[in-house]
C-alpha cells in the first residue's frame, strides 16, 4: 500500500522569499514517481514537479524544485521568490508500478506581501 | 486545444436520486481516473480505468458506478446508496496506463451537492 503523509496543515510565507512543504511518503514499490500539485481557491489541479524513484539529481521546474532523499523517504517542495499567486493548497502524491495516484492530505500556503 | 472537460461545473440534486457526472478528454489518454474531495482534505480514488471496457475500484467505491464504452469518456454516477455524496468530484486522464512517471492531468471539477 502507498501512502503520503503531509504533516503541515498550513503554513505562512513572507513574499519574495522561500518556503518548504514537507511530504514523506511510504510504498513497497520498487519504482515510483513522486509529484507535486497546485490547487487553487478555484479547484483545479496544477501539476509542478516529477520526481522519478531512480533519478540521482534533485528536480527542479522554475522557482519549483524537489528536495528529494530516498532514504529518508522524503520528497520535500521547495519554492523559492514566493508571489501573492502562489497561495494555494499543495498536495504531495506517489504514483506507483500499478499506475494509481495517491495524495496527501495537503497543505495551504499563504503568501503575505 | 487538448484537456479535460467535466460538466457541470455545479449540479444540485435531492437526496435519493442518481446523478451522473460527465468527463471527456480529447488528450488520447489510456488511462482515466475519479477522485472525491472533500473540504480541506486530499483527494480519494473512487474508480479508474487503464483501458476501454475496463475498469477497477478505487479506496472508496461504494454508491458509485462507472462505465468506459470510448477512450474518450468516463461518466460517473453516483447512486442513492452513496451516503454523503456532497463533495467535489475530479476527472482525470494519463498517457501511459501503469507508467509511474507520468503526471495525471486534471479537469476542472463537478461540485455536487445533495439535500
Amino acid at each position: 500500500a502507498q501512502k503520503i503523509t503531509q504533516t503541515q496543515p498550513g503554513m505562512f510565507v513572507q513574499e519574495k522569499e522561500a518556503v518548504t512543504l514537507d511530504c514523506t511518503y511510504d510504498t513497497s514499490d520498487p519504482s515510483y514517481g513522486l509529484f507535486w500539485y497546485k490547487q487553487p481557491s478555484s479547484g483545479e489541479m496544477i501539476f509542478l514537479i516529477y520526481q522519478g524513484s531512480y533519478d540521482q539529481q534533485n528536480a527542479t521546474e522554475g522557482r519549483y524544485s524537489l528536495n528529494f532523499q530516498k532514504a529518508r523517504k522524503s520528497a520535500n517542495l521547495v519554492i523559492s521568490a514566493s508571489q501573492l499567486g502562489d497561495s494555494a493548497m499543495y498536495f504531495c502524491a506517489m504514483r506507483g508500478v500499478k499506475g494509481k495516484l495517491t495524495f496527501g492530505q495537503g497543505t495551504i500556503l499563504t503568501v503575505h506581501p | 486545444d487538448g484537456g479535460i472537460t467535466q460538466s457541470p461545473k455545479y449540479l444540485f440534486r435531492k437526496e435519493g436520486q442518481n446523478v451522473t457526472l460527465s468527463c471527456e478528454q480529447n488528450l488520447n489518454h489510456d488511462a482515466m481516473y475519479w477522485y472525491r474531495q472533500d473540504p480541506g482534505q486530499g483527494l480519494r480514488l473512487i474508480y479508474y480505468s487503464q483501458i476501454v471496457n475496463d475498469f477497477q475500484k478505487g479506496d472508496i467505491a461504494e454508491g458509485y458506478s462507472v462505465s468506459r464504452e470510448k477512450k474518450e469518456s468516463f461518466p460517473l454516477t453516483v447512486t442513492s446508496a452513496q451516503k454523503n455524496p456532497t463533495a467535489f468530484y475530479l476527472c482525470a486522464s494519463s498517457s501511459n496506463r501503469q507508467t509511474y512517471n507520468s503526471p495525471l492531468h486534471f479537469g476542472n471539477g463537478t461540485r455536487l451537492t445533495v439535500t
